[in-house]
């Protein structure tokens, strides 16, 4: 158990929809990484947020945002999706911002299946 | 640009010694990191190279070689348990910001 939690674990929905993710980062972190994993594909870095803030943006997608509150929670916002959409994503946090060594513990994921 | 190499596919047999080469090229380097992944899971960190040489943990190693901006992850004792795909990451700086770069995963299969 990496500490970090993601739900839903599941999500069904239908194309032209809006769903959203939600990832708690393990205490004391104050990093939060998302990510998109197709299926048998490497992981697409999407957004960074550092402590409320935004602080690298990946490819992600107009349609898709994401914030991070003050509690350090993490949502990420799909919108009108497509076929395509269809993924794991993971949610990464870690405790530092700067260089060096890091390591990121990934939750659980999210897998959408948009129909 | 940025990219990492790493190969799509390994196969090796139960007990033996496999390694997982990773090439980069990234405008800047902050280090190279391994994640393990199991299907269905999540990734988990393996190890950490920030400068050259051999790190080891257990049955894994990884090397890395600046000047070469190569490194490879080193599996000995093969056990059926290590069948995953395995990512290289290399921690890049882009404006401000720092970022991890991550290979597209090398798949281990592993044969009895």
């Amino acid at each position: 158990d990496s500490g970090v939690t993601q739900t839903p674990k599941h999500l069904i929905t239908a194309t032209g929809q809006r769903v959203t993710l939600r990832c708690s980062p393990r205490s004391g972190d104050l990093s939060v990484y998302w990510y998109q994993q197709s299926l048998d594909q490497g992981l697409q870095f999407l957004i960074q947020y550092y402590n409320g803030e935004e602080r690298a943006k990946g490819n992600i997608l107009e349609r898709f945002s994401a914030q991070q509150f003050p509690d350090l929670h993490s949502e990420l916002n799909l919108s009108s999706l497509e076929l395509g959409d269809s993924a794991l994503y993971f949610c990464a946090s870690s405790s530092k911002l700067a260089g060096g060594r890091e390591t990121q513990y990934f939750g659980p994921g999210t897998r959408l299946l948009v129909l | 640009g940025q990219s990492l190499e790493q190969p799509s596919e390994v196969t090796a047999v139960e007990g033996a010694i496999v390694q997982i080469n990773c090439t980069y090229q990234t405008s800047g380097f902050y280090g190279l990191s391994w994640y393990q992944q199991h299907d269905g899971g999540a990734p988990t960190f393996l190890s950490y190279n920030g400068l050259d040489g051999l790190e080891e943990t257990g049955r894994f190693s990884s090397f890395l070689s600046r000047s070469d901006s190569y490194g490879y992850l080193l599996l000995q004792e093969l056990q059926m348990k290590d069948s995953a795909s395995y990512f290289c990451a290399v921690r890049d700086q882009r404006d401000s910001n720092y970022q991890l770069i991550w290979g597209a995963g090398t798949k281990l299969i592993i044969k009895p």
